[in-house]
Protein backbone atom coordinates (compact mmCIF):
# COMPACT_ATOMS: atom_id res chain seq x y z
CA UNK A 1 0.00 0.00 0.00
CA UNK A 2 1.58 3.10 -1.30
CA UNK A 3 1.07 6.29 1.06
CA UNK A 4 2.15 8.60 3.52
CA UNK A 5 1.75 8.02 7.11
CA UNK A 6 2.44 10.32 10.38
CA UNK A 7 2.19 9.37 13.79
CA UNK A 8 1.25 9.83 16.21
CA UNK A 9 -2.80 10.76 15.39
CA UNK A 10 -3.24 12.48 18.58
CA UNK A 11 -0.19 14.31 20.55
CA UNK A 12 -0.52 15.63 24.00
CA UNK A 13 2.35 17.93 24.91
CA UNK A 14 3.33 20.18 27.98
CA UNK A 15 4.62 23.68 28.06
CA UNK A 16 8.12 23.92 27.77
CA UNK A 17 8.28 20.45 25.94
CA UNK A 18 9.75 19.85 22.47
CA UNK A 19 7.93 17.09 20.69
CA UNK A 20 8.22 15.33 17.16
CA UNK A 21 6.30 14.57 14.71
CA UNK A 22 6.47 11.79 11.77
CA UNK A 23 5.70 11.55 8.70
CA UNK A 24 7.34 8.80 6.20
CA UNK A 25 6.17 7.98 2.33
CA UNK A 26 6.59 5.18 0.42
CA UNK A 27 5.69 7.25 -3.04
CA UNK A 28 9.57 7.43 -3.57
CA UNK A 29 8.61 11.23 -3.77
CA UNK A 30 11.22 13.83 -3.73
CA UNK A 31 9.60 16.77 -1.79
CA UNK A 32 8.12 16.82 1.17
CA UNK A 33 6.40 19.90 3.08
CA UNK A 34 4.83 20.44 6.54
CA UNK A 35 1.43 22.15 7.05
CA UNK A 36 -0.07 23.80 9.81
CA UNK A 37 -4.15 23.83 9.83
CA UNK A 38 -6.12 26.45 11.90
CA UNK A 39 -10.00 26.90 11.90
CA UNK A 40 -10.53 29.34 9.69
CA UNK A 41 -6.80 29.88 8.49
CA UNK A 42 -6.59 27.03 5.65
CA UNK A 43 -3.06 25.50 5.55
CA UNK A 44 0.19 27.14 5.91
CA UNK A 45 3.25 26.09 5.30
CA UNK A 46 6.03 25.37 8.14
CA UNK A 47 8.92 23.83 6.20
CA UNK A 48 8.89 22.05 3.13
CA UNK A 49 12.35 19.87 1.50
CA UNK A 50 12.79 19.11 -2.29
CA UNK A 51 15.48 17.05 -1.65
CA UNK A 52 17.54 14.93 1.09
CA UNK A 53 19.40 16.65 2.97
CA UNK A 54 17.95 19.73 1.72
CA UNK A 55 14.87 22.16 3.37
CA UNK A 56 13.84 25.36 3.18
CA UNK A 57 11.31 27.75 5.81
CA UNK A 58 7.75 28.37 4.79
CA UNK A 59 5.12 30.95 5.68
CA UNK A 60 5.24 30.18 9.57
CA UNK A 61 8.69 28.59 10.06
CA UNK A 62 9.62 29.99 13.91
CA UNK A 63 9.59 27.75 16.61
CA UNK A 64 10.00 24.55 14.16
CA UNK A 65 12.92 22.68 13.01
CA UNK A 66 12.78 19.71 10.49
CA UNK A 67 15.38 17.02 9.27
CA UNK A 68 16.08 15.55 5.73
CA UNK A 69 18.19 12.69 6.52
CA UNK A 70 16.53 10.03 4.10
CA UNK A 71 13.69 10.11 1.08
CA UNK A 72 11.17 8.86 3.03
CA UNK A 73 10.92 10.68 6.13
CA UNK A 74 10.92 14.45 6.87
CA UNK A 75 10.36 14.30 10.75
CA UNK A 76 9.07 17.73 12.27
CA UNK A 77 9.89 19.25 15.40
CA UNK A 78 7.87 21.41 17.51
CA UNK A 79 9.84 23.34 19.78
CA UNK A 80 9.17 25.39 23.45
CA UNK A 81 9.92 28.11 21.44
CA UNK A 82 6.68 27.90 19.39
CA UNK A 83 3.98 29.94 21.31
CA UNK A 84 0.57 28.40 19.99
CA UNK A 85 1.83 25.13 18.85
CA UNK A 86 -2.11 23.72 19.15
CA UNK A 87 -3.35 22.52 16.17
CA UNK A 88 -3.30 20.04 13.47
CA UNK A 89 -0.49 19.48 11.33
CA UNK A 90 -0.47 17.80 8.03
CA UNK A 91 2.28 16.11 6.03
CA UNK A 92 2.29 15.93 2.14
CA UNK A 93 4.90 14.85 -0.35
CA UNK A 94 4.59 15.00 -4.00
CA UNK A 95 6.84 14.47 -6.92
CA UNK A 96 9.97 17.28 -7.76
CA UNK A 97 8.86 20.22 -9.16
CA UNK A 98 9.75 20.40 -13.26
CA UNK A 99 9.68 16.72 -13.81
CA UNK A 100 5.75 16.48 -14.28
CA UNK A 101 5.44 18.30 -17.20
CA UNK A 102 2.19 19.19 -15.62
CA UNK A 103 0.75 19.23 -11.78
CA UNK A 104 3.07 17.71 -9.27
CA UNK A 105 0.23 17.00 -6.86
CA UNK A 106 0.85 17.06 -3.10
CA UNK A 107 -0.55 13.66 -0.92
CA UNK A 108 -1.30 13.99 2.32
CA UNK A 109 -1.03 12.23 5.29
CA UNK A 110 -4.09 11.41 7.72
CA UNK A 111 -2.40 14.73 9.83
CA UNK A 112 -1.22 14.80 13.63
CA UNK A 113 -3.75 16.90 16.20
CA UNK A 114 -1.14 18.40 18.64
CA UNK A 115 -2.36 19.79 21.66
CA UNK A 116 -0.76 21.83 24.60
CA UNK A 117 -1.50 21.16 27.81
CA UNK B 1 -3.34 40.65 1.56
CA UNK B 2 -3.87 37.14 1.50
CA UNK B 3 -2.95 35.69 -2.34
CA UNK B 4 -5.79 33.51 -1.96
CA UNK B 5 -9.06 34.36 -0.15
CA UNK B 6 -12.08 31.94 0.54
CA UNK B 7 -15.39 32.35 2.08
CA UNK B 8 -14.85 29.97 4.51
CA UNK B 9 -19.04 29.67 4.80
CA UNK B 10 -20.14 27.34 6.77
CA UNK B 11 -22.76 26.43 3.88
CA UNK B 12 -25.94 24.29 3.57
CA UNK B 13 -27.60 22.96 1.26
CA UNK B 14 -30.26 20.73 0.40
CA UNK B 15 -29.20 17.14 -1.22
CA UNK B 16 -29.48 17.80 -5.07
CA UNK B 17 -28.74 20.81 -4.62
CA UNK B 18 -26.29 22.67 -6.79
CA UNK B 19 -23.35 24.10 -5.03
CA UNK B 20 -20.78 26.68 -6.20
CA UNK B 21 -17.77 27.67 -4.28
CA UNK B 22 -15.95 30.51 -5.51
CA UNK B 23 -12.06 31.83 -4.38
CA UNK B 24 -10.38 34.98 -5.28
CA UNK B 25 -6.34 34.75 -5.92
CA UNK B 26 -4.16 38.10 -6.37
CA UNK B 27 -1.01 36.55 -7.66
CA UNK B 28 -0.74 36.87 -11.91
CA UNK B 29 1.59 34.36 -11.50
CA UNK B 30 -0.40 31.36 -10.48
CA UNK B 31 -0.78 28.68 -13.10
CA UNK B 32 -2.50 26.05 -11.53
CA UNK B 33 -5.30 26.20 -9.63
CA UNK B 34 -6.47 22.78 -7.42
CA UNK B 35 -9.50 22.19 -5.63
CA UNK B 36 -8.92 19.28 -2.39
CA UNK B 37 -11.25 17.76 -0.42
CA UNK B 38 -10.83 17.39 3.10
CA UNK B 39 -13.24 15.14 5.31
CA UNK B 40 -13.59 15.67 9.47
CA UNK B 41 -10.10 14.96 11.06
CA UNK B 42 -8.82 13.74 7.76
CA UNK B 43 -6.07 14.89 5.64
CA UNK B 44 -6.94 16.80 2.25
CA UNK B 45 -7.41 14.90 -1.10
CA UNK B 46 -7.04 16.65 -4.56
CA UNK B 47 -10.28 16.71 -6.10
CA UNK B 48 -9.20 18.36 -9.40
CA UNK B 49 -6.52 20.85 -10.70
CA UNK B 50 -7.05 23.15 -14.31
CA UNK B 51 -3.72 24.59 -15.96
CA UNK B 52 -4.33 28.26 -16.67
CA UNK B 53 -8.00 29.42 -17.92
CA UNK B 54 -10.59 27.51 -18.65
CA UNK B 55 -13.51 25.04 -17.75
CA UNK B 56 -12.71 21.10 -16.72
CA UNK B 57 -15.30 18.76 -16.05
CA UNK B 58 -15.38 15.51 -14.14
CA UNK B 59 -18.91 13.61 -12.94
CA UNK B 60 -20.22 16.08 -10.73
CA UNK B 61 -17.58 18.15 -10.29
CA UNK B 62 -16.83 21.49 -12.52
CA UNK B 63 -13.43 23.40 -11.66
CA UNK B 64 -13.60 27.19 -13.76
CA UNK B 65 -10.77 29.45 -13.80
CA UNK B 66 -11.00 32.95 -15.27
CA UNK B 67 -7.75 35.06 -15.39
CA UNK B 68 -8.87 38.10 -16.10
CA UNK B 69 -10.89 38.89 -13.03
CA UNK B 70 -8.53 36.19 -10.58
CA UNK B 71 -11.32 33.86 -9.95
CA UNK B 72 -11.66 30.14 -8.78
CA UNK B 73 -14.59 28.43 -9.17
CA UNK B 74 -16.23 24.72 -8.09
CA UNK B 75 -19.45 23.21 -9.10
CA UNK B 76 -21.27 20.45 -7.92
CA UNK B 77 -24.27 19.22 -9.49
CA UNK B 78 -27.10 17.10 -7.57
CA UNK B 79 -25.09 16.97 -3.94
CA UNK B 80 -24.64 14.30 -1.94
CA UNK B 81 -24.65 13.76 1.52
CA UNK B 82 -21.25 12.56 1.15
CA UNK B 83 -19.62 15.94 -0.59
CA UNK B 84 -20.18 17.17 3.62
CA UNK B 85 -16.25 18.31 3.82
CA UNK B 86 -14.29 21.16 3.83
CA UNK B 87 -12.75 22.45 0.30
CA UNK B 88 -10.09 24.01 0.02
CA UNK B 89 -8.84 26.37 -3.27
CA UNK B 90 -4.82 26.51 -3.88
CA UNK B 91 -3.06 27.75 -6.48
CA UNK B 92 0.77 27.71 -7.63
CA UNK B 93 3.27 28.67 -10.14
CA UNK B 94 4.68 27.22 -13.00
CA UNK B 95 7.72 26.80 -12.03
CA UNK B 96 7.15 26.84 -8.17
CA UNK B 97 6.66 23.70 -5.84
CA UNK B 98 4.81 25.95 -3.28
CA UNK B 99 1.28 26.04 -2.78
CA UNK B 100 -0.99 28.58 -1.34
CA UNK B 101 -4.05 27.47 0.01
CA UNK B 102 -7.38 29.31 0.28
CA UNK B 103 -9.25 29.44 4.27
CA UNK B 104 -11.26 26.60 3.26
CA UNK B 105 -15.41 26.28 2.56
CA UNK B 106 -17.21 24.09 5.15
CA UNK B 107 -20.20 21.80 2.69
CA UNK B 108 -22.84 20.32 4.54
CA UNK B 109 -25.64 18.60 2.19
CA UNK B 110 -28.66 17.32 4.44
CA UNK B 111 -30.42 14.50 3.15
Amino acid sequence: DGGITQSPKYLFRKEGQNVTLSCEQNLNHDAMYWYRQDPGQGLRLIYYSQIVNDFQKGDIAEGYSVSREKKESFPLTVTSAQKNPTAFYLCASSIRPGLAGGNNEQFFGPGTRLTVL
Amino acid sequence: QKEVEQDPGPLSVPEGAIVSLNCTYSNSAFQYFMWYRQYSRKGPELLMYTYSSGNKEDGRFTAQVDKSSKYISLFIRDSQPSDSATYLCASRETSGSRLTFGEGTQLTVNP
